[in-house]
């Protein structure tokens, strides 16, 4: 069974502060990763992909990849209370995406 | 515009009936897929079909039926709903660019469903 880990949470930091949310994943052979953001009540948003090694950054999104250490990460810098949600990671498996059970995330003012 | 949509938004139901879910996505998308979040919030694939092929199965009790109409339309339909089927469905879509890496997914708003 292929499996994708997350720390349940919460995840709290204050406003302004950077949050780092992790993930590990069991399948070596993943190669692309993807991390959601729902908040509650809702649907899934896309936030980013990676699928090569290293850094990859969207405005206050940082997605890092690790492929040797089996980990994908997600940076978010200047934290404010919109970013409130649960942050779902997920590797893809074919055609189909494996998610882990969420980070839940809160930004206080 | 609405990417990906789904209806209905709420059902609420007695055990016994069947239902189903609709799900139209406008993004010329050759992929579909039903997902379940459990009241744990873990959402986990249900289905998938690619230009109106079931692609993915997963072990899901016979009494989930999907049905592709045309690749813009994927439609479940549940028979003997059970208590244990509640849960939130949601649909969703990706382009998976010709021999690229990636499937991106895009979800409909859900559909709660609620089994009395």
């Amino acid at each position: 069974q292929k499996e994708v880990e997350q720390n349940s949470g919460p995840l709290s930091v204050p406003e302004g502060a950077i949050a780092s949310l992790n993930c590990t994943y069991s399948d070596r052979g993943s190669q692309s990763f993807f991390w959601y953001r729902q908040y509650s009540g809702k649907s899934p948003e896309l936030i980013m992909f990676i699928y090569s090694n290293g850094d990859k950054e969207d405005g206050r999104f940082t997605a890092q990849l690790n492929k040797a250490s089996q980990y994908v990460s997600l940076l978010i810098r200047d934290s404010q209370p919109s970013d409130s949600a649960t942050y779902l990671c997920a590797v893809q498996q074919g055609t189909a995406l494996i998610f882990g059970k969420g980070t839940t995330l809160s930004v206080s003012s | 515009d609405t990417a990906v949509s789904q209806t209905p938004k709420y059902l609420v139901t007695q055990m016994g009936n069947d239902k189903s879910i609709k799900c139209e996505q406008n993004l010329g998308h050759d992929t579909m897929y039903w997902y379940k979040q459990d009241s744990k919030k873990f959402l986990k694939i249900m289905f998938s079909y690619n230009n109106k092929e079931l692609i993915i199965n997963e072990t899901v009790p016979n009494r989930f039926s999907p049905k592709s109409p045309d690749k813009a339309h994927l439609n479940l339909h549940i028979n003997s709903l059970e208590l244990g089927d509640s849960a939130v469905y949601f649909c969703a879509s990706s382009g998976g660019a010709s021999g690229g890496p990636t499937y991106e997914q895009y979800f409909g708003p859900g559909t709660r469903l609620t089994v009395t």
